[in-house]
């Protein structure tokens, strides 16, 4: 299964700043996944980000809000843009190795003050 | 995509076997039964998967009956380490991202 790991693994920050997570996999996959977990709740997927193309964003999500990179096979970040205490979440990227079974990285715990 | 049901909560003691229903009544055919494990503060982990019938794997069983409207994740002789959230999902072909629905914190006793 592939090893995902993410940076950082936790942050505290001020209200109107941006943070960057990182999303690094220890294998070459097609498509790479960022989730939302909210305190206490299931996940919500925020986008797909495909190498070399433009990520695709959910409902309620937004590209200026949540900018996406994915510059390579191995590697994507994503950018919680202006951030509020509404953004206190657990975020999580993804990758699947095959269509039915996806394999996560143990999460970005961030708290905005 | 198709809705899952499942209990909010469920409790149990160590040794126990354990039986986690989850509801899908509108699932395409293409979709798999796919159950997911989350420990706090740790991503999932898949556990199993199965399109009907009976699935074993070294963690867990799961049961799909020919209608496939739902599916039950068996869990033998349960322990501690067990406490977790489950996730039943219906997972299709066509769509690679996951749908998480609210999931079944199961706890277990000593």
């Amino acid at each position: 299964s592939a090893v995902i790991s993410q940076k950082p693994s936790r942050d505290i920050c001020q209200r109107g700043t941006s943070l960057t997570i990182q999303c690094q996999v220890d294998s070459q996959v097609t498509m790479m996944f960022w989730y939302r977990q909210q305190p206490g709740q299931s996940l919500t997927l925020i986008a797909t980000a495909n190498q070399g193309s433009e990520a695709t964003y959910e409902s309620g999500f937004v590209i200026d809000k949540f900018p996406i990179s994915r510059p390579n096979l191995t590697f994507s970040t994503l950018t919680v843009s202006n951030m509020s205490p509404e953004d206190s979440s657990i975020y999580l990227c993804s990758v699947d190795e095959t269509q039915e079974t996806q394999y996560f990285g143990p999460g970005t715990r961030l708290l905005v003050l | 995509l198709a809705k899952t049901t499942q209990p909010i909560s469920m409790d149990s003691y160590e040794g126990q076997e354990v039986n986690i229903t989850c509801s899908h009544n509108n699932i395409a055919t293409n979709d798999y039964i796919t159950w997911y494990q989350q420990f706090p503060s740790q991503g999932p982990r898949f556990i199993i998967q199965g399109y009907k019938t009976k699935v074993t794997n070294e963690v867990a069983s799961l049961f799909i009956p020919a209608d496939r409207k739902s599916s039950t994740l068996s869990l033998p002789r349960v322990s501690l380490s067990d406490t977790a959230v489950y996730y039943c999902l219906a997972v299709g072909t066509g769509r690679r991202a996951l749908t998480f629905g609210s999931g079944t914190r199961l706890q277990v006793q000593p």
